[in-house]
Order: structure tokens, then C-alpha cells, then sequence
């Protein structure tokens, strides 16, 4: 079993649905939650990070981390077909390694 | 740089021959950081650097692969007679200091080994 699963997809929606990605994971130990989002041919860009539980918003994205469930979620509101690329989330334990660990990446696909 | 700059972009190489992938960081960022995409594999840890110095290496696949950094800048990849396996996106990032979260990403080389 990976440290973190994350449903490859493909995710397709049409635009203006409510979108929800997702990733568990096993390491209780993971403090940082992070949520990248990576076009086709280009590098990953962070988009959010929390830090232990909660919900964090911005704009359009919300990042909720429930540390009990060992899961965590990324909300897109209002999709756009320009949010249609991949999303990976991370994570990674407070001190000791500084390197997340990657799920593999869910492909989101929003149509017009 | 505005950005993180890997170079080449496209690498096609032929099974056996070395290969030298370069990673320019963002000016000030301290830690740089390797990872391998591979198609449906997600990204892979290669090795993260502190300045010049390599504190982490454990994703390195074998003794094949090698990476330098020297002026606390420019980072070399190299991979001594690659294979088919090799074939893959490498990606290097930069963050200031070694917080583990913030990366900036470079658009990768894509690695083809023929």
C-alpha cells in the first residue's frame, strides 16, 4: 500500500459543477497538506497548503484536511475548462524529512 | 531567473549513452530539489539539495545516477548508460530554504531513451 492513494481519473464535469478531488493516506505522521496543480507539459504549481486539520479558502478552491480519517480534499466551485489539468496533492512531516510524499494525480477534465 | 529552467526540454538519447539533464533555480532559493514523473507513477523523489550539499539522496534509482550543485545555484543530473527504464519527465524544483512545502517547478525534460 503507497503512503498515498489518489484516484488517477479521468474526472470529467461540465463547467460550473462543484468539483471534489481526494487523497487518503496511511502516515499519521503528515503535518502539511499541500495540493499542486500541474498542466500538461509544464512543472506542478502549488496551489494551497494547510497546516494539521481544518478548511482553507481561496477564491474558488478550498483545501480540508481531516487528520482523523487520514483524508483530505480539494473543492473546486464554479469549475472553468481552464482548470482542467492534473492534481496531485502532497504531504509531509513536520521536521525531521523535509520531503513530501506525491500522490499520483488526479486528471480533471471540465467540458464547456 | 522569474522562474525555475531545466534544460533540454526534449532528450532523446539511445540506450547506453550518458545524459546530463540541468536544473537553473530561482536566485536565492537555497534548496533544490529532483523528481522523476513517469506515466502513471506520480512524482519520484530523486535527491534535494541544501546549497552545495546533498542531505538527502535516497531516491537515486542506482549508481547510474548522479547530480551535482555547485555555487549554490546550477544543478547537474547525469545519467551514466541509460535505459529504457530511464525514459521518464525529470523535474527539479527550488524553494527557499528546505521547508519541504512552496516548490516552484521547473517544466521538466523529458527523457526518451531509445
Amino acid at each position: 500500500q503507497k503512503e498515498v492513494e489518489q484516484d488517477p481519473g479521468p474526472l470529467s464535469v461540465p463547467e460550473g459543477a462543484i468539483v471534489s478531488l481526494n487523497c487518503t493516506y496511511s502516515n499519521s505522521a503528515f503535518q502539511y497538506f499541500m495540493w499542486y496543480r500541474q498542466y500538461s507539459r509544464k512543472g506542478p504549481e502549488l496551489l494551497m497548503y494547510t497546516y494539521s486539520s481544518g478548511n482553507k479558502e481561496d477564491g474558488r478552491f478550498t483545501a480540508q484536511v481531516d487528520k482523523s480519517s487520514k483524508y483530505i480534499s480539494l473543492f473546486i466551485r464554479d469549475s472553468q475548462p481552464s482548470d482542467s489539468a492534473t492534481y496531485l496533492c502532497a504531504m509531509k512531516k513536520a521536521g525531521g524529512s523535509y520531503i513530501p510524499t506525491f500522490g499520483r494525480g488526479t486528471s480533471l477534465i471540465v467540458h464547456p | 531567473g522569474a522562474g525555475v529552467s531545466q534544460s533540454p526540454s526534449n532528450k532523446v538519447t539511445e540506450k547506453g549513452k550518458d545524459v546530463e539533464l540541468r536544473c537553473d533555480p530561482i536566485s536565492g532559493h537555497t534548496a533544490l530539489y529532483w523528481y522523476r514523473q513517469s506515466l502513471g507513477q506520480g512524482l519520484e523523489f530523486l535527491i534535494y539539495f541544501q546549497g552545495n550539499s546533498a542531505p538527502d539522496k535516497s531516491g537515486l534509482p542506482s549508481d547510474r545516477f548522479s547530480a551535482e550543485r555547485t555555487g549554490g545555484s546550477v544543478s547537474t543530473l547525469t545519467i551514466q548508460r541509460t535505459q529504457q527504464e530511464d525514459s521518464a519527465v525529470y523535474l527539479c524544483a527550488s524553494s527557499l530554504g528546505g521547508s519541504g512545502y512552496g516548490y516552484t517547478f521547473g517544466s521538466g525534460t523529458r527523457l526518451t531513451v531509445v
